[in-house]
């Protein structure tokens, strides 16, 4: 089972700040990974996919980088909606699929 | 616009079957060669995969569930069924159904559904 680890567990920024969320493989993923946000109540929604590419509609922002082992997502300039959880999930070795523990952004 | 709708039992006792359906709208569940999959994330915790179906009926499962868990299709009713057996505390959580979009990854989820077990 391939481990994601998501690093720091929280992150405590100001609107306008820049963001960066790490997620470490414990075994290569090439480039299959995702990033998803999660909203207190609310299901995750895909970012990220192929560890760099925008889903659609997700703003410019956002933007994923890496491959291998390890990635990293960040955000230019946090909104006040992007404060909220963010998970990393893999998809090159499975079953089983795994996600990172989640990265809380909050609002410092 | 493709949208998923979980629904089911609230509370489950414990060492019963946990069974939920997703409801799809929007599109055929048959259309396509998509995976439609259960996630589920205990209160306060992270995301855990339980499985998926595909179009061709062929299941993959979590290795951790997999002596618990059936994933079905019911393609008349245009929904998909998991049903977890011998439940425990350390089964309840939000439950959530979601599909592969065109690059195989989770997009769109459902608003998920909250499974207590308890006596």
């Amino acid at each position: 089972e391939i481990v994601l680890t998501q690093s720091p567990v929280t992150l405590s920024l100001s609107p306008g700040e820049r963001a960066t969320l790490s997620c470490r493989a414990s075994q290569s993923v090439s480039s299959y990974l995702a990033w998803y946000q999660q909203k207190p109540g609310q299901a995750p929604r895909l970012l990220i996919y192929d560890a760099s590419n925008r889903a659609t509609g997700i703003p410019a922002r956002f933007s994923g980088s890496g491959s291998g082992t390890d990635f990293t997502l960040t955000i230019s300039s946090l909104e006040p909606e992007d404060f909220a959880v963010y998970y990393c999930q893999q998809r090159f070795n499975w079953p089983p699929l795994t996600f990172g523990g989640g990265t809380k952004v909050e609002i410092k | 616009q493709l949208q998923l709708q979980e629904s089911g039992s609230g509370l489950v006792k414990p060492s019963q079957t946990l069974s939920l359906t997703c409801a799809v709208s929007g599109d055929s569940i048959s259309s396509g060669s998509y995976s439609w999959t259960w996630i589920r994330q205990p209160p306060g915790k992270g995301l855990e995969w339980i499985g998926f179906i595909y179009h061709s009926g062929t299941t993959y499962y979590n290795p951790s569930l997999k002596s618990r868990v059936t994933i079905s299709v019911d393609r008349s009713k245009n929904q998909f069924s998991l049903k977890l057996t011998s439940v425990t505390a350390a089964d309840t959580a939000v439950y959530y159904c979601a599909r592969e979009n065109d690059y195989s990854w989770f997009d769109p989820w459902g608003q998920g559904t909250l499974v207590t077990v308890s006596s």
